[in-house]
């Protein structure tokens, strides 16, 4: 059973940083791209970032771009997403997701997310 | 690319079917002949679901009341009977481009 578990979430203050994790478990992680989405409260969704299989390539969304890294840690079934220089608008409910593939664009199995508050 | 969904929200008795649009700012067909359109589900209190992906394929456990349809910018989700699991927020996606979510469709029933 494919099995995505994200942690981090926290209240963190504006301009300050934070690192979520996700931990993956219940398919070969090394096969597949990995990806942050997040959910501000109420809200739709909106896609963060994606890395793909061997942490070569990452992409970011226009609004995260120079201020988010996504990585990973295959030896330990582990994303992550380092936030730098936060903002009210970053606070969100943030999903890991499964890539359909090793470099998909797109994704099959979502976490249960963390929040992250972005506020003083 | 902007992704337009109608209806934003859709009550409809059981046994009814159901039909929700997604129109996309730009042509979803990439020069390798494949369109990236889906559809999740985000039941209530539940992370979203993959319903249908590349258009009109059914994930894994999906029952066949869902079809996925459409081509170019037009793109239609259909369910033949609604069920009361089937409440929740509809959203399609595409991953042409760099991906862009629509607003989402709530789903409730009468």
């Amino acid at each position: 059973e494919v099995q995505l578990v994200e942690s981090g979430g926290v209240v963190a203050q504006p301009g300050g940083s934070l690192r979520v994790s996700c931990a993956a478990s219940g398919f070969n992680f090394d096969d597949r791209a990995m990806h942050w989405v997040r959910q501000a409260p109420g809200k739709g969704l909106e896609w963060v970032s994606l890395i793909n299989w061997n942490g070569n390539r990452t992409y970011y969304a226009d609004s995260v771009k120079g201020r988010f890294t996504i990585s990973r840690d295959n030896s330990k079934n582990s994303l992550y997403l380092e936030m730098k220089s936060l903002r009210p608008e970053d606070s969100a409910l943030y999903y890991c997701a499964r890539g359909r593939g090793s470099e998909a664009w797109s994704f099959d199995y979502w976490g249960q997310g963390t929040l992250v508050t972005v506020s003083s | 690319v902007v992704m337009t969904q109608t209806p934003l929200s859709l009550s409809v008795g059981p046994g009814q079917p159901a039909s929700i649009s997604c129109k996309s700012s730009q042509p979803l067909l990439n020069s390798a002949g494949w369109t990236f359109l889906y559809w999740y589900v985000q039941k209530p209190g539940q992370s979203p679901q993959l319903l249908i992906y590349e258009v009109s394929r059914r994930f894994s456990g999906v029952p066949d009341r869902f079809s996925g349809s459409g081509s170019g910018t037009d793109f239609t989700l259909k369910i033949s009977r609604v069920e009361a699991e089937d409440v929740g927020v509809y959203y399609c996606m595409q991953s042409t481009h760099l991906p862009t979510f629509g607003q989402g469709t709530r789903l409730e029933i009468k």
